[in-house]
């Protein structure tokens, strides 16, 4: 079947480091996809990897290793504003469809 | 510019009524996609378009139907409301091809009694 598995929840202080993980199984794949999302808001977009590496932006970087069926977002020097859920998702095919994972809640304290 | 804008934005049905969700963009994206997100849950893709006059389903499409007569309108209807379509709903676009952003609406929190 297709899944995308990642961590419920993770809980980390200010101006730490997390590590988002993010293992997938899908029939089709062309990238992987991170959003962000803020309690009563819409998803945001982080970034996409389609091929094997780290991508930095600002304190957000991803990465892939298709090999692997595996990714992961690092959020450095965290801020309370990045208390959020945040999701992965597997772009399938050309049509730019998403299968989201069931994503990840981050609670950043003082 | 708006962007993506839903409309409305709360709703209550009973069981069996109909309605209709609308979705406009002034981006001038071709793909429109409708998503479904229930608690603790990933979002669910119901329906897409890639292009004005075109649609097709996506992972969880029973239970609705879609129309794009316009490039910047996208409608998810419901024509017999189930307790089960309880949701938030999420419309998106994207220029598509190669480019990988979705932007998001502010979603339509539906609930069916």
């Amino acid at each position: 079947g297709q899944s995308l598995e990642q961590p419920s929840e993770v809980t980390a202080v200010e101006g730490a480091i997390v590590q988002i993980n993010c293992t997938y199984q899908t029939s089709g794949f062309y990238g992987l996809s991170w959003y962000q999302q803020h309690d009563g808001g819409a998803p945001t977009f982080l970034s996409y990897n389609a091929l094997d590496g780290l991508e930095e932006t600002g304190r957000f970087s991803s990465f892939l290793s298709r090999s692997d069926s595996y990714g992961y977002l690092l959020l450095q020097e965290l801020q309370m504003k990045d208390s959020a859920s945040y999701f992965c998702a597997v772009r399938g095919d050309s049509w730019g469809k998403l299968q989201f994972g069931a994503g990840t809640q981050v609670v950043v304290t003082p | 510019n708006a962007g993506v804008t839903q409309t409305p934005k709360f709703r209550v049905l009973k069981t069996g009524q109909s309605m209709t969700l609308l979705c406009a963009q002034d981006m001038n994206h071709e793909y429109m996609y409708w998503y479904r997100q229930d608690p603790g849950m990933g979002l669910r893709l119901i329906h897409y378009s890639v292009g004005e006059g075109t649609t097709a389903k996506g992972e969880v499409p029973d239970g609705y139907n879609v129309s794009r007569l316009k490039k910047q309108n996208f409608l998810l209807g419901l024509e017999s409301a189930a307790p089960s379509q309880t949701s938030v709903y999420f419309c998106a676009t994207s220029k598509g091809g190669t480019y990988n952003e979705q932007f998001f609406g502010p979603g339509t929190r539906l609930t069916v009694l």
